[in-house]
């Protein structure tokens, strides 16, 4: 079952502006994770944020994570159309039994010139 | 060093037939993971492999679908006696170590189409 729930679904935004994605969980986490993907295919890795970390940057990424309403937001800043793609929260719980993330079901995001 | 890989790209079959989905893990990767992606959803926990460890096989939808690793490198995903649902992408990713907090690499995945 998906844990984590994108809002808002789809965002289309102009060139240079900031897009914020959230995601909310259901169950405790050891740490939350940002991927990318275009077109359907394979995922990049973008930032993950442990769940004792409140704010996490890399480059103009800006990720924040609040344990106690369950829920992460991304902020990319100053978007560039090469950001177009979707963005997916994953949480992991491990628990002994491995690392297997839980994903969301994704933001879709347009960036237009 | 090379990301981790998967074959086919693209896969076609016939209801009913089965289906063999490979993945080659990052060297020195230790945890292997396969996700099922459909259409505009995100990713589906399959399975997990760590080591020599028994895998993790709580993700994986039904007797139809088994996996294997040999040699604690390449996995192989097989979905036998193919249906329409099964049509996805199918994704490996692979990480360094059990225990830590890693991220895992994924690879660009196999879409599979079951006619």
């Amino acid at each position: 079952s998906q844990q984590g729930e994108e809002d808002p679904q789809a965002l289309s935004i102009q060139e240079g502006e900031n897009a914020t994605m959230n995601c909310s969980y259901k169950t405790s986490i050891n740490n939350l994770q940002w991927y990318r993907q275009n077109s359907g295919r394979g995922l990049v890795h973008l930032i993950l944020i442990r769940s004792n970390e409140r704010e996490k940057h890399s480059g103009r990424l800006r990720v924040t994570l609040d344990t106690s309403k369950k829920s992460s937001s991304l902020l990319i800043t100053a978007s560039r159309a090469a950001d177009t793609a979707s963005y997916f929260c994953a949480t992991d719980a491990y628990t002994g039994g491995g690392n297997k993330l839980t994903f969301g079901t994704g933001t879709q995001l347009k960036v237009e010139l | 060093g090379a990301g981790v890989s998967q074959s086919p790209s693209n896969k076609v079959t016939e209801k009913g037939k089965d289906v063999e989905l490979r993945c080659d893990p990052i060297s020195g990767h230790t945890a292997l993971y396969w996700y099922r992606q459909s259409l505009g959803q995100g990713l589906e926990f399959l399975i997990y492999f760590q080591g020599n460890s028994a895998p993790d096989k709580s993700g994986l939808p039904s007797d139809r679908f088994s996996a294997e690793r040999t040699g604690g490198s390449v996995s192989t995903l097989t979905i036998q006696r193919t249906q329409q649902e099964d049509s996805a992408v199918y994704l490996c990713a692979s990480s360094p170590q059990r225990g830590q907090q890693e991220t895992q690499y994924f690879g660009p995945g196999t879409r599979l189409l079951v006619l």
